[in-house]
């Protein structure tokens, strides 16, 4: 069966704008969650949806936002683009009730912020 | 959440077996481990999990000890494409069904060699 789908793979903003990131998680899982990845901080989570709903979310500003629509496709916004957000973006599906191993993550969207 | 400590790298040549220690002496009786592996600009990748004894399957074995305080994943005759970040967890059901709870430490930089 298909896998987390990330796009864009790479992406290039300049500091001030917006960006929009997409996630298709695998088929029948209702839980997508996001993280950001950066050599300084590691695996940072920013948000967890689960049925539309956002269920967790992590310490980041306002400035990072997500929703997530009827068929569990999610999408991540950042506003204002900071340097310090260039980071790998991560995305992975879950069915969201827990058990073994749980987690499929995406190959995640490399944000670079110049 | 159990804290785990893991080496921060380790160093092998092609077709040895690769043993990094994952250590957890706070784990809870409802926790199981589970080892994740993270090769460069993608996401992590479940390996394996278990609760006590031994766990085998066709990519790692997982030992774990009658105490639970530490566990052992084992790569048989890894070659160059076992070079990757790998990351011990621990967590009970409820932790799994939570992202936010899902805690990636640092990990274990696998460097392995011709």
């Amino acid at each position: 069966k298909a896998g987390v789908t990330q796009t864009p793979r790479y992406l290039i903003k300049t500091r001030g704008q917006q960006v929009t990131l997409s996630c298709s998680p695998i088929s029948g899982h209702r839980s997508v969650s996001w993280y950001q990845q950066t050599p300084g901080q590691g695996l940072q989570f920013l948000f967890e949806y689960f049925s539309e709903t956002q269920r967790n979310k992590g310490n980041f500003p306002g400035r990072f936002s997500g929703r997530q629509f009827s068929n569990s496709r999610s999408e991540m916004n950042v506003s204002t683009l900071e340097l310090g957000d260039s980071a790998l973006y991560l995305c992975a599906s879950s069915s969201g009730t827990g058990g073994s191993g749980g987690y499929t993550f995406g190959s995640g969207t490399r944000l670079t912020v110049v | 959440l159990a804290k785990t400590t893991q080496p921060i790298s380790m160093d092998s040549y092609e077709g040895q077996e690769v043993n990094i220690t994952c250590s957890h002496n706070n784990i809870a009786t409802n926790d199981y481990i589970t080892w994740y592996q993270q090769f460069p600009s993608q996401g992590p990748r479940f390996i394996i999990q278990g609760y006590k004894t031994k766990v085998t399957n066709e990519v790692a074995s997982l030992f774990i000890p009658a105490d639970r305080k530490s566990s052992t994943l084992s790569l048989p005759r890894v070659s160059l494409s076992d070079t990757a970040v790998y990351y011990c967890l621990v967590g009970d059901h409820l932790t799994y069904s939570s992202a936010s709870k899902i805690i990636f430490g640092s990990g274990t930089r696998l460097s392995i060699r011709p």
